[in-house]
């Protein structure tokens, strides 16, 4: 099964500065199809998770544009470009290209 | 407006049985996969199942649920259903639906604590 692996678990971030995750899967995440299904998720406190990147780089509708996603192969990154306080929450990345589908473990990212 | 609204979570025994539904509406139902992705309290997200589009004739599942889990769906009810059989400590979680193969929207979640 495939194995994706975020750094770091934990990121303080001051408020305005930038923020980075890191993403890294066990196996190429290229589907047959060309695509690279890796998409990446925020939960804040109390609440379901939403998806803020699809297949790698692709923002879903309403989401800020300080969020951005790059990477392929086997290594992914989301990044925040300047952090706010509605930023605070925990962020996966997910794969979708091979079954089983499979998350990492999360970033919990807190305001320093 | 996409909506996902899970029930039949709750408190059952280890070994017990209990189905969970989820009540889709703001799209067409039948045009989409819906996923089951749990979280365990204080833990991280964990994918379990995915029922195809259509009349559902692909099922995916986690190894931690086969052969213990099923996944199905009534288009006529526009709902999703996840029958969890010999239910242990360990699949004490909130269940959440999700929409698609890219799980673009996602349920508030029903919560099934397993414990005697």
């Amino acid at each position: 099964d495939i194995v994706m692996t975020q750094s770091p678990l934990s990121l303080p971030v001051t408020l305005g500065q930038p923020a980075s995750i890191s993403c890294r899967s066990s196996q190429s995440l290229v589907h047959s199809d060309g695509n690279t299904y890796v998409h990446w998720f925020q939960q804040r406190p109390g609440q379901s998770p939403r998806r803020l990147i699809n297949k790698v780089s692709n923002r879903d509708s309403g989401v800020p544009d300080r969020f951005s996603g790059s990477g392929s192969d086997t290594d992914f990154t989301l990044t925040i470009s300047r952090v706010e306080a509605e930023d605070v929450g925990v962020y996966y990345c997910m794969q979708a290209t091979h079954w089983p589908r499979a998350f990492g473990q999360g970033t919990k990212l807190e305001i320093k | 407006e996409v909506q996902l609204l899970e029930s039949g979570g709750g408190l059952v025994q280890p070994g017990g049985s209990l189905r969970l539904s989820c009540a889709a509406s703001g799209f067409t139902f039948n045009n989409y996969a819906m996923n089951w992705v749990r979280q365990a309290p204080g833990k991280g997200l964990e994918w379990v199942s995915l029922i195809s589009n259509g009349g559902g004739d692909s099922s995916y599942y986690a190894d931690s649920v086969k052969g213990r889990f099923t996944i199905s769906r009534d288009n006529s009810k526009n709902t999703v259903y996840l029958q969890m059989n010999s239910l242990r400590a360990d699949d004490t979680a909130i269940y959440y639906c999700a929409r698609h193969t890219t799980i673009d929207y996602w349920g508030q979640g029903t919560l099934v604590t397993v414990s005697s």
